[in-house]
């Protein structure tokens, strides 16, 4: 069991720039999760996967943001025309289809948008 | 909409002293309830969880938590703290179908 692991672990960008990074969930996790967290709080929701179905989006997720899981293994987050306020930590976290959900996290990616 | 308070941003603590970091909730259907710890520089990690069945749920080094229906509470526990404690800790919680929802988390800075 090699853990959700999340590429890049850092990225600066300038402003306007588009963004993509890659999430690899626990291999037979069937449901994968994208959060942001910022300095002080707590991850907030992004959006979910159930396989390759992306089931759930959060108002936070703006038209810039787009999710992708072509495969029901890998995922792909990419943020278009970043903007400052896009500075954050992206967190991926998987699991399986339980009745408890435990959700195993990744190292995250951290943005910087200069 | 599902909420979750940590009452304490940041609680400093002795080494071997015990603690307590406060944990409540909104919902008041049934929940799941979590806590996560993040050690500097590191993802989150689970530390505890409660499904159902027994209230108290307790973690392999020492940490417990009691779930308080009445109260809606999660506060988590430990009677001695270590160097190595020294983290973020977050409660989240699920309920019905809702995406897990975090607190704000509460900073633990153990002192030698």
């Amino acid at each position: 069991d090699t853990g959700v692991s999340q590429n890049p672990r850092h990225k600066i960008t300038k402003r306007g720039q588009n963004v993509t990074f890659r999430c690899d969930p626990i291999s037979e996790h069937n449901r994968l999760y994208w959060y942001r967290q910022t300095l002080g709080q707590g991850p907030e929701f992004l959006t979910y996967f159930q396989n390759e179905a992306q089931l759930e989006k959060s108002r936070l997720l703006s038209d810039r943001f787009s999710a992708e899981r072509p495969k029901g293994s890998f995922s792909t987050l990419e943020i278009q025309r970043t903007e400052q306020g896009d500075s954050a930590m992206y967190l991926c976290a998987s699991s399986l289809i339980t009745g408890g959900e435990t959700q195993y996290f990744g190292p995250g990616t951290r943005l910087l948008v200069l | 909409a599902q909420s979750v308070t940590q009452l304490d941003s940041q609680v400093p603590v002795f080494e071997e002293a015990p603690v307590e970091l406060r944990c409540n909730y909104s919902s008041s259907v049934s929940v799941y309830l979590f806590w996560y710890v993040q050690y500097p520089n590191q993802g989150l990690q689970l530390l505890l969880k409660y499904l159902s069945g027994s209230t108290l749920v307790e973690s392999i080094n020492g940490f417990e938590a009691e779930f308080n229906k009445s109260q809606t509470s999660f506060h988590l526990r430990k009677p001695s703290v270590h160097i190595s404690d020294t983290a973020e800790y977050f409660c989240a919680v699920i309920s019905g179908n809702t995406p897990l929802v975090f607190g704000k988390g509460t900073r633990l800075s153990v002192i030698a």
